[in-house]
């Protein structure tokens, strides 16, 4: 089956720096990959998705890039505030099994005031 | 619209025992999944509902089970409990239909505690 890999599992920013979390995935057939924000105490939102047929979509200061032929993709945050705080978590699944997901096991982001 | 909710948010039981859970997904969704969550290992997959049938499944013991109602809500029963079933257990509903993967909404989460 599917493995994600999601490193690091803790990241630090000050406030306005950039962030980066990278996820590799093993089943070549995966071809959708969302990201979900977790903060404290909540349920888990998509941020942003990209499925495979393109390599970057960006949504403000949010952008994932995919790179299908290494089997890996990133979630780059820049300008991070406060409110970014939370723990991200990268997924993939393959779009004709249906809404099964393999998730990485998250980071935890923290930006510094 | 009211999104997806999950009974009961909280529960403590003793190993041996059963436990089922609840969700309830936004209207008009018809696929209901349930997630596994644990610290150190983020969302595992434990099993998809979509139009009452079981779509797909990850790899949990028998213990675990699920089904679905004609109305879409969802019940996940825990049989024989062990203190390794602690965790968050969350539901997801998606709008998406047969064969495409998509946004996933999730509920608050059952946390259950194993003593």
């Amino acid at each position: 089956g599917e493995n994600v890999e999601q490193h690091p599992s803790t990241l630090s920013v000050q406030e306005g720096d950039s962030a980066v979390i990278k996820c590799t995935y093993s089943d070549s057939a995966s071809n959708y990959f969302p990201w979900y924000k977790q903060e404290l105490g909540k349920r888990p939102q998509l941020i942003i998705d990209i499925r495979s047929n393109v390599g970057e979509k960006k949504d403000q200061r949010i952008a994932v890039t995919l790179n299908k032929t290494a089997k890996h993709f990133s979630l780059h945050i820049t300008e991070t505030q406060p409110e970014d705080s939370a723990v991200y978590f990268c997924a993939a699944s393959v779009d004709y099994s249906g809404n099964q997901f393999y998730f990485g096991t998250g980071t935890s982001l923290t930006v510094i005031p | 619209k009211a999104g997806v909710t999950q009974t009961p948010r909280y529960l403590i039981k003793t190993r041996g025992q059963q436990v089922t859970l609840s969700c309830s997904p936004i209207s008009g969704h018809r696929s209901v999944s349930w997630y596994q969550q644990t610290p150190g290992q983020g969302l595992q997959f434990l099993f998809e509902y979509f139009s009452e049938t079981q779509r797909n499944k990850g790899n949990f013991p028998g213990r675990f089970s699920g089904r679905q109602f004609s109305n879409s809500r969802s019940e996940m029963n825990v049989s024989t409990l062990e203190l390794g079933d602690s965790a968050l257990y969350l539901c997801a509903s998606s709008l998406e239909g047969p064969g495409t993967a998509g946004e996933l909404f999730f509920g608050e989460g059952s946390r259950l505690t194993v003593l």
